[in-house]
């Protein structure tokens, strides 16, 4: 069964740093685009950023450029988030996603169940 | 700034009813059309991809349509576990991974 497990998220303060983690299991990782999308409470989704299966293409929203890290590592079939200078707008649901081919040309056909991040003093 | 637009907001209807779910792009885009759903408290569902391919396992009274900048989603008679949101997406080009807003569809 494939399946994608969120972990690390958690109340952090402005300002500071979290790294989410996302397990895989199920498929061949190191074969698949990842992808990190957020759901703020009680809004829509909202791509985050997106790697794809060799990490040779990563992408970013404008929100989280320059503040945001994505990483994978074949060897623990994991996707990575670091979060650096958090803001309360970051306060999500974060959710792990699979890319359904290689590349960015690929729908999510895979999501975990999230894993919530609160960002507040 | 590239915008996707669901319409409407919200959709009251009964089951057995025909739903019926639009998404408007701001400039034309390719094939790279998804549709999700999104029970409550339960992460989205992929239903459609590349505008009108059904996922696996999802029911035919689900379809997708559309072409250039305006998409369908159809559902041609409501179950009870139909109601939920919809999100349409644009994958892949840039800007990259676009949502739509979101359209609710609620029993009537």
């Amino acid at each position: 069964e494939v399946q994608l497990v969120e972990s690390g998220g958690g109340l952090v303060q402005p300002g500071r740093s979290l790294r989410l983690s996302c397990a895989a299991s199920g498929f061949s990782f190191d074969e698949y685009a990842m992808h990190w999308v957020r759901q703020a409470p009680g809004k829509g989704l909202e791509w985050v950023s997106g790697i794809n299966w060799n990490s040779g293409y990563i992408g970013y929203a404008d929100s989280v450029q320059g503040r945001f890290t994505i990483s994978r590592d074949k060897g623990r079939n994991s996707l990575y988030l670091q979060m650096n200078s958090l803001r309360p707008e970051d306060t999500a649901l974060y959710y792990c996603t699979k890319g359904a081919g290689p590349g960015r040309f690929y729908y999510m056909d895979v999501w975990g169940k999230g894993t919530t991040v609160t960002v507040s003093s | 700034e590239f915008v996707l637009t669901q319409s409407p907001g919200t959709l009251s209807l009964s089951p057995g009813e025909r739903a019926t779910l639009s998404c408007r792009a701001s400039q034309s885009i390719t094939t790279y059309l998804a549709w999700y759903q999104q029970q409550p408290g339960q992460a989205p569902r992929l239903l459609i991809y590349g505008i009108f391919n059904r996922a696996t396992g999802i029911p035919d009274r689900f379809s997708g349509s559309g072409s250039g900048t305006d998409f369908t989603l159809t559902i041609s008679s409501l179950e009870p576990e139909d109601f939920a949101i919809y999100y349409c997406q644009h994958y892949g080009s840039s800007p990259r991974y676009t949502f739509g807003q979101g359209t609710k569809l609620e029993i009537k």
